[in-house]
């Protein structure tokens, strides 16, 4: 049963405008989560993360909602760049944990001069 | 930075044969992990270690086996490939913080 879910396989964005990508997680015990980026034949890179106590990070272009109560997070992408076009991975952890990352199977975000 | 590195970027091996996969990371990381990636299948935890010596099943460890001699190094070990394990590998590492810096990664492919 997956924990942490990226309903939506993909996403197609004009250049410029917002990016919104989502992550819903059933585990309560989650208390910190991560968005990763990936590049095709490339290692993920760490992104921006969040801490269960906050609603909101911030750094440059890319901001995390995390919404407790609806067990939702978000990532904001603006402006959206073509550079940005990769896979975006969801990732959660909980304290008591070995520091394992429950990810999610991903959004390919494409976007489109 | 944090520098993670693996062996080989491509693999191709016959199926039967013993494969290794080698990871070093030069952060003096405690942590170290082990994944797959499939297409629609996201990232997949085969095994991690805390600590030297130290090992713990992931969520698809069959197949598999590690080594973690030193703490800088983790190897992977697929005691004998099936195709089914055609696959990108990925290492990461990480501290006592959650962030897990990743390698290249490894494309196998096993015919």
């Amino acid at each position: 049963d997956q924990q942490v879910k990226q309903n939506s396989p993909s996403l197609s964005v004009q250049e410029g405008r917002i990016s919104i990508l989502n992550c819903d997680y059933t585990n309560s015990m989650f208390d910190y989560f991560l968005w990763y980026k990936k590049y095709p034949a490339e290692g993920p890179t760490f992104l921006i993360s969040i801490s269960s106590i906050k609603d909101k990070n911030e750094d440059g272009r890319f901001t995390v909602f995390l919404n407790k109560s609806a067990k939702h997070l978000s990532l904001h992408i603006v402006p959206s760049q073509p550079g940005d076009s990769a896979v975006y991975f969801c990732a959660a952890v909980y304290g008591g944990s070995q520091g394992n990352l429950i990810f999610g199977k991903g959004t390919k975000l494409s976007v489109k001069p | 930075d944090v520098k993670v590195t693996q062996s080989s970027r491509y693999l191709v091996k016959r199926t039967g044969e013993k494969v290794f996969l080698e990871c070093v990371q030069d952060m003096d990381h405690e942590n170290m992990f082990w994944y797959r990636q499939d297409p629609g299948l996201g990232l997949r935890l085969i095994y991690f270690s805390y600590d030297v010596k130290m090992k713990e099943k992931g969520d698809i460890p069959e197949g598999y086996s590690v080594s973690r001699e030193k703490k800088e190094r983790f190897s992977l070990i697929l005691e004998s490939a099936s195709t089914n394990q055609t696959s990108m590998y990925l290492c990461a590492s990480s501290s006592w913080l959650y962030e897990q810096y990743f390698g290249p990664g490894t494309r196998l492919t096993v015919t």
